[in-house]
């Protein structure tokens, strides 16, 4: 079983403040997704990253998947208090659709 | 477009009963996942589908759980019988072809089992 650690678990900051969400493994991943839920909501896709160091940028946040393609990293600059939710990290491997989710990053942003 | 239906949104059963979920994918979307989620934490495969068959189900109480999807559209997933532990979130996805397709969830249905 591929396993997804996301760290930190939880994370409180101030709006206006910068973090960054990690995502690691010891297996490699042909890709990883990064996806944010909200309080009763399914996860929605915010990217999608394929290749090894490649760096993604969405508005304020900036994607980034490790080199050898078993980690990534997420930071958002200037949060604001509607950057609140559950950022979950998923890898997919080989060929099959297996999609395989972090265990998430609890993200509260106070105004 | 609609997207994943999920129903129903919630249910609370007493240990012991069965519980069925019912979902209904994005149109032709070939893969469907059923996923378990409990508070705060990731989702946790229960079972995949490629149309109509089962391609891993690895993670799948077989014991209380059972999953079918005829004719490779929608999906229910069953627990006989439920256990206080199975109280959780479940989540259905579905996604099209290709690789590294994005998965499209429902809203997901939270059982409780008092």
């Amino acid at each position: 079983t591929q396993l997804l650690e996301q760290s930190p678990q939880f994370l409180s900051i101030q709006e206006g403040e910068n973090l960054t969400v990690y995502c690691n493994s010891s297996s490699v991943f042909s890709s990883l997704q990064w996806y944010r839920q909200e309080p009763g909501e399914g996860p929605v896709l915010l990217v999608t990253v394929v290749t090894g160091g490649e760096v993604k940028k969405l508005k304020r946040l900036t994607f980034q998947f490790g080199d050898a393609r078993k980690d990534s990293s997420l930071h958002i600059t200037a949060a604001q208090t509607g950057d609140t939710g559950l950022y979950l990290c998923a890898g997919s491997s080989g060929s099959a659709r297996q999609l395989t989710f972090g265990s998430g990053t609890q993200l509260t942003v106070l105004p | 477009e609609a997207g994943v239906v999920q129903s129903p949104r919630y249910k609370i059963i007493e240990k012991k009963q069965p519980v069925a979920f019912w979902c209904n994918p994005i149109s032709g979307h070939n893969t469907l996942y059923w996923y378990l989620q409990n508070l705060g934490q990731g989702p946790e495969l229960l079972i995949r589908y490629e149309n109509e068959e089962a391609v891993d189900d690895s993670q799948l109480p077989k014991d209380r759980f059972s999953a079918e999807r005829l004719k490779g559209v929608d999906s229910t997933l069953k627990i006989q019988p439920a256990e206080l532990g199975d109280s959780a979130v479940y989540l259905c996805a579905s996604s099209g072809t290709g690789l590294n397709t994005e998965a499209f969830f429902g809203q997901g249905t939270r059982l409780t089992v008092v």
